[in-house]
């Protein structure tokens, strides 16, 4: 076990709903990434949080936003939910930003109908 | 896009073969990062590699980094059933962005 938590694990949304995902990082860890993988496919990078701000962003449009708290747990916010958002989303903590080592959670499985 | 390519994408062994995946890129990337990924798991660090031609081993698995640093090669001697599940590379960059292959998924017959 990493850690690393998140919730919820599994969530059906229907398109055009929003929706938050939740993440518990690692004691002691102050970054979170999130990556969004989608079947078959490697985790692609979305965004990283570090020390509560945004440090480096992937090919993500606008409508996917995050937050990360003064505990350096975070939040992944999908606005605008389309059929190609349904994946497995994964956040990551590590120990500063530029850690060799990240942590993976087990996912939160996402479908939108 | 997608700066890390991986081949193949998928391979079936017979228990106690041999097992390489590679992972190519068309520039030069400032380390590679492997990971596995066990069917409905998450994935799990398993090494960084950052100097041209550098090698390293973890028992029954072997990391290779090219000497240009566009590729990078993990190769498993004498596979066993724990070792099924996808391998992934990933470039880790300074911006704190990882860049991952869409990995090689392994399948071992006992």
């Amino acid at each position: 076990e990493t850690g690393v938590t998140q919730s919820p694990t599994h969530l059906i949304k229907t398109r055009g709903q929003q929706v938050t995902l939740r993440c518990s990082s690692q004691s002691g860890h102050n970054t979170v990434s999130w990556y969004q993988q989608a079947l078959g496919q490697g985790p692609q990078f979305i965004f990283q949080y570090y020390r509560e701000e945004e440090n480096g962003r992937g090919n993500f449009p606008p409508r996917f936003s995050g937050l990360q708290f003064p505990n350096y747990s975070s939040e992944l916010n999908v606005n605008a939910l389309e059929l190609d958002d349904s994946a497995l989303y994964l956040c990551a903590s590590s120990l500063e930003a530029l850690a060799e080592t990240q942590y993976f959670g087990p996912g939160t499985r996402l479908l939108v109908l | 896009g997608q700066q890390v390519m991986q081949i193949p994408q998928y391979q079936h062994v017979q228990e106690g073969e041999d097992f390489t995946t590679y992972c190519n890129s068309s520039t030069t990337l400032s380390n590679i990062q492997w990971y596995k990924q066990r069917p409905g798991g998450h994935p799990v660090f398993l090494i960084q590699l950052v100097k041209s031609g550098e090698v390293k081993k973890q028992k029954r698995l072997t990391f290779q980094f090219g000497e240009a640093k566009k590729n990078s090669s993990l190769h498993i001697t004498a596979t066993q059933t724990t070792d099924v599940g996808t391998y992934f590379c990933a470039e880790n960059t300074n911006a704190g962005k990882s860049t991952f292959g869409d990995g090689t998924t392994l399948t071992v017959k006992p």
